[in-house]
Formats: structure tokens, sequence, C-alpha cells
């Protein structure tokens, strides 16, 4: 079935440090991958996406490449803030599967110090 | 605005009990989803609905219930054969494309429903 596979946190960094949070994935079919960010107590929101391969999703600094031969979609940004600390999630959801919802990682916490 | 509502945002249940979360949406999608998301893990699928009146089990539907009688709403009931209930329990809703589902589509989340047993 789908998977998907993300470093484990929490990781701590300082403020304006770079940032790499990492996903593999395995998949049925051909999917598409996203990374969605949780602020304490909060719902999820979608932070970027990418529906094909080498395309690049990007959003509020961060970036993400999908990346096919690898099967991997990490996440970056050059410098991150304390408002950056959050639980991040990888997700993938495939086409052409009767069963048509995300498959999510455990989630990554991302702890920024001052 | 638009957007996805859930309540309660805190709830207690006695064992034995069951209990409905709701879950409504005004962005007109085809889609709602149901997930809960226990400690430090990741979020896991329960049910999902593509279309009124029709609804297909996620990975871990046992103890729980759903209906979808009307587009905009998508009720989780939590029902006493649900062991471990307690958890934050998410509620999602995204547009179909004709091809591919949700294929490609943002799928958009509710603010949560926070439920502990007592």
């Amino acid at each position: 079935g789908d998977s998907v596979t993300q470093m484990e946190g929490p990781v701590t960094l300082s403020e304006e440090a770079f940032l790499t949070i990492n996903c593999t994935y395995t998949a049925t079919g051909y999917p598409s991958l996203f990374w969605y960010v949780q602020y304490p107590g909060e719902g999820l929101q979608l932070l970027l996406k990418a529906t094909k391969a080498d395309d690049k999703g990007s959003n509020k600094g961060f970036e993400a490449t999908y990346r096919k031969e690898t099967t991997s979609f990490h996440l970056e940004k050059g410098s991150v803030q304390v408002s950056d600390s959050a639980v991040y999630f990888c997700a993938l959801s495939v086409r052409d599967t009767g069963r048509r919802a995300l498959t999510f990682g455990s989630g990554t916490r991302l702890q920024v110090q001052p | 605005d638009g957007g996805i509502t859930q309540s309660p945002k805190y709830l207690f249940r006695k064992e034995g009990q069951n209990v409905t979360l709701s879950c409504e949406q005004n962005l007109n999608h085809d889609a709602m989803y149901w997930y809960r998301q226990d400690p430090g893990q990741g979020l896991r699928l329960i049910y999902y609905s593509q279309i009124v009146n029709d609804f297909q089990k996620g990975d871990i539907a046992e103890g729980y219930s759903v209906s979808r009688e009307k587009k905009e709403s998508f009720p989780l009931t939590v029902t006493s054969a649900q062991k471990n209930p307690t958890a934050f329990y998410l509620c999602a809703s995204s547009n179909l494309l004709r091809t591919g589902g949700a294929f490609g589509n943002t799928i958009y989340f509710g603010e949560g429903s926070w439920l502990t047993v007592v």
C-alpha cells in the first residue's frame, strides 16, 4: 500500500538556521505530494504541494522538490524563525485508486529557539 | 468566510456513551473526510465520503459511524464499541476532479475536536 516516512523529531534549531525535514514515500500509482503544517491545538494547513516529478512547491520561504528517482519530497527553508515552530506532515494522494484521501507521515516537530 | 467548522472543540465522554462530532463546510466541496490524530503520531483515516448518501471506511473505521445526508455536513459518531476514543479528531474536505478523485486537489482541514473519555 501507500506510505510516507518522515524523519523523527523533534528538530531543534536556532533562529536563522537552515532547515531540512526528510520525507520519502512508497505509492501504488503516481502520487501528488504535500506538506502540511500544524500549529499547537489547531488543524492542519496546506504549506505546499507538487503534482508531478521535478515540480517544486514553495510557500512562505519553504520549498520541496518532487524527486521521483529517489521517491522523496524533502522540505527545506533557508532561514527559520521562531514562528515556524510547529509540526510538519508530509502526505501523498494517488490517482486512480479507489481510495481518494491523503496518506500522512507521522509528523516532525520543529522547535526554533531565539 | 468559507471554511470547515467542527464542534464542539472539546468533548468529554463517559464510558459506554456514544458521542457525535459535527463537521460543516461551506466550500461546496464534494468530498469530506474524518481523521484521527493521537499524540505524537500522524493522522489516520476513519471514514470518507465523495458524494451525498455514500461513504467508505478508512483504515480505522471500527467503533465509528458516519452519515452524509447533506453535501455540507459529515457528522462522526464515536460509539461505545470504540475502546480507546481519546484523541484529536480532524474533519477535512476537498473538491474532486472528474478524473483522479482528490489527486492534486487541496484538502482543507477544520480546527479539530478534542475527545476525552472520563
